[in-house]
């Protein structure tokens, strides 16, 4: 269990809809980061967000949006789905910014997404 | 941009034997960072390295840096079945922000 939590485990919409997944960093983490995994695919990095900003920025379409909350959970909006949104979205924390030596991500379980 | 090339993208091997995957950066790094991820689950921190021609060991797996810190690798020795899943390298640059992870070698063994 690396800490860091995500809701939901699964999520089935349909085309043209819009869902929230949440994430939960590990406890004193500052920086999360989102990814999504389409199958037999790697890591795309979406976002990074560090203690509420917004840090780095990866392919993240303009459909997607993330956000810091004060409490340092994020989640991440994904609007007018496609199919080819279906992917796995995982979270992960760490404690600083990704700019230093040393900064071990630590993923949450994902949550699958499939869109029909 | 920064492009981090893993190879191969797939391997299958018989128990015990050995297995490598490969990883390469377009741009030098300043560290690189290598993860596992099994069958159904999340990819779990294995190791960093961050000085060139650094070589790690963790049991029968061992990680080496390039003097030139453009490539990396990882080596398991007589690999066991607890071997399967997909390993990735992330590498970053210099002052960047992102961490740029390989497409990952799945390793799949036939026991």
């Amino acid at each position: 269990d690396s800490g860091v939590t995500q809701t939901p485990k699964h999520l089935i919409t349909a085309t043209g809809q819009r869902v929230t997944l949440r994430c939960s960093p590990r406890s004193g983490d500052l920086s999360v980061y989102w990814y999504q995994q389409s199958l037999d695919q790697g890591l795309q990095f979406l976002i990074q967000y560090y203690n509420g900003e917004e840090r780095a920025k990866g392919n993240i379409l303009e459909r997607f949006s993330a956000q810091q909350f004060p409490d340092l959970h994020s989640e991440l909006n994904l609007s007018s789905l496609e199919l080819g949104d279906s992917a796995l979205y995982f979270c992960a924390s760490s404690v600083g910014l990704a700019g230093r030596s040393g900064e071990t991500q630590y993923f949450g379980p994902g949550t699958r997404l499939l869109v029909l | 941009g920064q492009q981090v090339m893993q190879i191969p993208q797939y391997q299958h091997v018989q128990e015990g034997e050995d297995f490598t995957t490969y990883c390469n950066s377009s741009t030098t790094l300043s560290n690189i960072q290598w993860y596992k991820q099994r069958p159904g689950g999340h990819p779990v921190f294995l190791i960093q390295l961050v000085k060139s021609g650094e070589v790690k060991k963790q049991k029968r797996l061992t990680f080496q840096f390039g003097e030139a810190k453009k490539n990396s690798s990882l080596h398991i020795t007589a690999t066991q079945t607890t071997d399967v899943g997909t390993y990735f390298c992330a590498g970053k640059k210099q002052g960047a922000q992102k961490l740029v992870f390989g497409q990952g070698t799945r390793l799949t063994i036939n026991p």
